[in-house]
């Protein structure tokens, strides 16, 4: 099993779409948990932490199910400007050094008119 | 703009050629970072360092060669690189161990090598 496992996407979606990613780790010692959004040919960009009780941010919320092992992206009222691969980053997916972070494989949106 | 200032922007070397590429932040950040990028692929960590130690090497081969001076500073000197190592090198640090965020990357907009 990967350390970090995402939905395999691409997703293509209309202007106002609402969509949702998954994720999922394989350390339950994991304790920080990230959403990034890269842009083609940019660098990774921070999107949102991930809380366990669940954090939102305009027309993102984030979700963490540690029992499960498991982490949700929600965008609601998608914009053309969301299209990007959405990362999922987990840290000590694997060990328990400071800074160990994984990335997921990440999953492609398109948002359409 | 980043925060994170990476250079060059693009570099294309030969398999016997020395190269460097260079890192800086000005924000504070105890903990930077080395990963590697391929197309499509997402970031693979390579190094990290904490309060300017390296703490991380994941099993990188020695072809590799990092340095960081000072807090500021992350070096990654290229030698003797094979074309398969062609990718984006991508810089990133992070507030120190214990604060908040500190697991928090800010990323360069990366060095793009090519090794012909």
């Amino acid at each position: 099993r990967k350390e970090v496992e995402q939905d395999p996407g691409p997703f293509n979606v209309p202007e106002g779409a609402t969509v949702a990613f998954n994720c999922t780790y394989s350390n339950s010692a994991s304790q920080s948990f990230f959403w990034y959004r890269q842009d083609c040919r940019k660098e990774p960009k921070l999107l949102m932490s991930v809380y366990s009780s669940g954090n939102e941010d305009g027309r993102f919320t984030a979700q963490l199910n540690r029992a499960s092992q498991y982490i949700s992206l929600l965008i609601r009222d998608s914009k053309l400007s969301d299209s990007a691969t959405y990362l999922c980053v987990v840290n000590n997916a694997g060990g328990t050094s400071y800074g160990k972070l994984t990335f997921g494989q990440g999953t492609i949106l398109t948002v359409h008119p | 703009d980043t925060e994170v200032t990476q250079t060059p922007k693009h570099l294309v070397m030969g398999m016997t050629n020395k190269k460097s590429l260079k890192c800086e932040q000005h924000m504070g950040h105890r903990a930077m970072y080395w990963y590697k990028q391929k197309a499509k692929k997402p970031p693979e960590l390579m190094f990290v360092y904490s309060y300017e130690k390296l703490s991380i090497n994941e099993s990188v081969p020695s072809r590799f060669s990092p340095e960081c001076p000072n807090s500021s500073l992350l070096n990654l000197h290229l030698h003797a690189l094979q074309p398969e190592d062609s990718a984006l090198y991508l810089c990133a640090s992070s507030p120190q161990p214990g604060t908040r965020g500190a697991n928090v990357l800010t990323f360069g907009a990366g060095s793009r090598l090519t090794v012909l």
